[in-house]
């Protein structure tokens, strides 16, 4: 089946430096890459969609200076957390979408933590 | 815009009873709906995907029916076991093509 990974799983960082997190499509190519974000205790909140190739489209309230996404290829989007804060400490999850189906692939998410 | 709501927010149960969890969406003009399971810390485990075809799909012990025009689905659990604790989310599509809105979440122990 179609599998998602992320890396890092799981990321420390002190305050102000850059992370950078990773998110492949393993055995297919996905046009389009989704990243949300859960809060503790609540939903998974959609940040934006990234579309191999082109810039992405950041939902309302999401800094897109801040949470910089690139697509480069048709199996990898990055999403980096730039000048990272405390208050940036959450889970991200990326999703990647078959093309030939309406199902997205869910990857196993990163914890971010930041001092 | 797609609102989902999920009840109830946390629901505990013995060992072994059928239990019922519920989502409902404000805009019915959608064309599937997934359930997901989430463990603590962990990523989204896709359980059940259900198009706005049919009534319901069901897989082993879970049963997931959707009714459109009421907006609202339910999902069944069978024989609930320890191991089914977790987060339970519906999504459904919104805002446009693939994008996905997430339910409030039902928290689901299970107590032996």
């Amino acid at each position: 089946g179609a599998v998602v990974s992320q890396h890092p799983s799981w990321v420390i960082c002190k305050s102000g430096t850059s992370v950078k997190i990773e998110c492949r499509s393993l055995d297919f190519q996905a046009t389009t890459m989704f990243w949300y974000r859960q809060f503790p205790k609540k939903s998974l909140m959609l940040m934006a969609t990234s579309n191999e190739g082109s810039k992405a489209t950041y939902e309302q309230g999401v800094e897109k200076d801040k949470f910089l996404i690139n697509h480069a290829s048709l199996t990898l989007s990055t999403l980096t957390v730039t000048s990272a804060h405390p208050e940036d400490s959450s889970f991200y999850i990326c999703s990647a979408t078959l093309a030939e189906t309406d199902t997205q692939y869910f990857g196993p998410g990163t914890r971010l933590t930041v001092l | 815009k797609q609102e989902v709501t999920q009840i109830p927010a946390a629901l505990s149960v013995p060992e072994g009873e059928n239990l019922v969890l519920n989502c409902s969406f404000t805009d019915s003009a959608i064309y599937n709906l997934q359930w997901f399971r989430q463990d603590p810390g962990k990523g989204l485990t896709s359980l059940l995907l259900i198009q706005s075809s049919q009534r319901e799909q069901t897989s082993g012990r879970l049963n997931a029916s959707l009714d459109k025009s009421s907006g609202r689905s339910t999902l069944y659990i069978a024989a609930s076991q320890p191991g089914d604790s977790a987060t339970y989310l519906c999504a459904v599509p919104s805002g446009g093509y693939q994008k996905v809105t997430f339910g409030t979440g039902t928290k689901l122990q299970v107590i032996p």
